[in-house]
C-alpha cells in the first residue's frame, strides 16, 4: 500500500497563476482532507470531504476549490495564486470521522 | 468553531527526563483528541489518541490525559530519547473537522 500520495512535491507559481494539487489514497477511506501548514500556525483545515460526492469548507477555504473525483482522489485547486498561499499543503484521509488521519508527504508551494 | 491552544511552543529536556505538553480546547462537544509527531521535513504521524469517555491512555513511554471538565488534555513522554526530538501537535475533533494546536518543538539533549 502506498497510503496517501500527493503530487507535485514542490511547485513555484507566479501571482495569478493557477494549479491543481493532486491527492490519492489506496486505503479505501471515506474521509479526505486538505490542510495548509505555516510556521507557528499549526495545521489549518482548508476543505474536507466526509464521503465520496460531498465536500465542505474548513477553517481557511478562501482562494481554494476542491473536487472529490472518486473515493480515492481529492484535488485542491488554486484559481489565482497569491503570495499569501505560500505554504506546505498536506492531504490526509481517515476511515471514519473520529479515526486516525493518515497524511501524505506534502506539497511545498511558493507563490512569487 | 473550536479553538485549540497548545503550550509550550518550545521545550528542551535532558535525555532521560520527562516532557509534558498541554492543550486546551473551547468546545465541550469535541470528543476525540489525537496527538501527532512531525519530524523535520516529514508528514505528521499519529502517536497516541484519546476519546472523551476515557481519562487516561498509555502506550509504553507515552501517555495522554484528558480532563473534560476543565477542557484540557496533556501529552506525557517519559525517559525521553534523542529520537523523540520533533514537533508535536495536539488536535480536537468536532464533527467532521479537526482543529490543531500550533505545535511544540521538543528538543532532547543527549
Amino acid at each position: 500500500n502506498a497510503g496517501v500520495t500527493q503530487t507535485p512535491k514542490f511547485q513555484v507559481l507566479k501571482t495569478g497563476q493557477s494549479m491543481t494539487l493532486q491527492c490519492a489514497q489506496d486505503m479505501n477511506h471515506n474521509s479526505m482532507y486538505w490542510y495548509r501548514q505555516d510556521p507557528g500556525m499549526g495545521l489549518r483545515l482548508i476543505y474536507y470531504s466526509a464521503s465520496e460526492g460531498t465536500t465542505d469548507k474548513g477553517e481557511v477555504p478562501n482562494g481554494y476549490n476542491v473536487s472529490r473525483l472518486n473515493k480515492r482522489e481529492f484535488s485542491l485547486r488554486l484559481e489565482s495564486a497569491a503570495p499569501s498561499q505560500t505554504s506546505v499543503y498536506f492531504c490526509a484521509s481517515s476511515d471514519y470521522r473520529e479515526g486516525e488521519q493518515y497524511f501524505g508527504p506534502g506539497t511545498r508551494l511558493t507563490v512569487t | 468553531g473550536e479553538n485549540v491552544e497548545q503550550h509550550p511552543s518550545t521545550l528542551s529536556v535532558q535525555e532521560g527526563d520527562s516532557a509534558v505538553i498541554k492543550c486546551t480546547y473551547s468546545d465541550s462537544a469535541s470528543n476525540y483528541f489525537p496527538w501527532y509527531k512531525q519530524e523535520l521535513g516529514k508528514r505528521p504521524q499519529l502517536i497516541i489518541d484519546i476519546r472523551s469517555n476515557v481519562g487516561e491512555k498509555k502506550d509504553q513511554r507515552i501517555a495522554v490525559t484528558l480532563n473534560k471538565t476543565a477542557k484540557h488534555f496533556s501529552l506525557h513522554i517519559t525517559e525521553t530519547q534523542p529520537e523523540d526530538s520533533a514537533v508535536y501537535f495536539c488536535a480536537a475533533n468536532h464533527g467532521n473537522q479537526f482543529y490543531f494546536g500550533t505545535g511544540t518543538s521538543l528538543t532532547v539533549i543527549p
